[in-house]
């Protein structure tokens, strides 16, 4: 079965300093991955997707993220955190059985002090 | 460009009574619609989705249906609300199937409670 993991509830920087955010997934072929922003009572917006091709995807707001097959990871990264990336981020995996639907991570609460 | 909408943006709904959000989407025709549920705060778990008027798919057996009277209108539907239906629903939209990479777009949600 096709799975994403968020294994942190919450990850707390510092405004300035790099952030990551970590997901890992199971899939059974070529795996399509999306990190989602969501803020209070908002719905969720695209930040960037993986299909294929470089390893590296860079999105909106500066966001990046790492496709590495080997540890089946796709970690969300800045290089430089600001108080407004605060927010409530999910990794999501094409759910290759529900036409083109996603399945989601818990999400993962990022916050970022000043 | 594209845009959804929802409505109603909250709704505070007595057990029992029967439930109707809606979903449109301008710019865009012919295109996959999707109803997803976040309980509390978190963990968006997909209802249904459409690839056509009438084509509905259930993902998960409970008391909501959908409907799809026009192409871009999705509809989630409930004769008789629980307490356990209280939740975010979100509508999102992506471009008709051309590949397993098209990018989901998501509304601003309906907040439901349920007392």
């Amino acid at each position: 079965a096709q799975s994403v993991a968020q294994p942190e509830d919450q990850v707390n920087v510092a405004e300035g300093n790099p952030l990551t955010v970590k997901c890992t997934y199971s899939v059974s072929g070529n795996p399509y991955l999306f990190w989602y922003v969501q803020y209070p009572n908002r719905g969720l917006q695209f930040l960037l997707k993986y299909i294929t091709g470089d390893n590296l995807v860079k999105g909106s707001y500066g966001f990046e993220a790492e496709f590495n097959k080997s540890q089946t990871s796709f970690h969300l990264k800045k290089p430089s955190a600001l108080v407004s990336d605060s927010a409530l981020y999910f990794c999501a995996v094409r759910d290759m059985k529900a036409g083109t639907a996603l399945i989601f991570g818990k999400g993962t609460t990022l916050s970022v002090s000043s | 460009s594209q845009t959804i909408h929802q409505w109603p943006a909250t709704l505070v709904q007595p057990v029992g009574s029967p439930l109707s959000l809606e979903c449109t989407v301008e710019g865009t025709s012919n295109p996959n619609l999707y109803w997803y549920r976040q309980a509390a705060g978190r963990g968006l778990q997909l209802l249904f989705y459409s690839v056509g008027i009438g084509q509905i798919s259930s993902e998960v057996p409970q008391n909501l249906s959908a409907s799809r009277p026009q192409d871009r209108q999705f509809i989630l539907s409930s004769k008789k609300l629980l307490l356990s239906d209280s939740g975010f629903y979100l509508c999102a939209w992506s471009p008709r199937w051309s590949g397993s990479g098209d990018t989901q777009y998501f509304g601003p949600g309906t907040r439901l409670t349920v007392l």
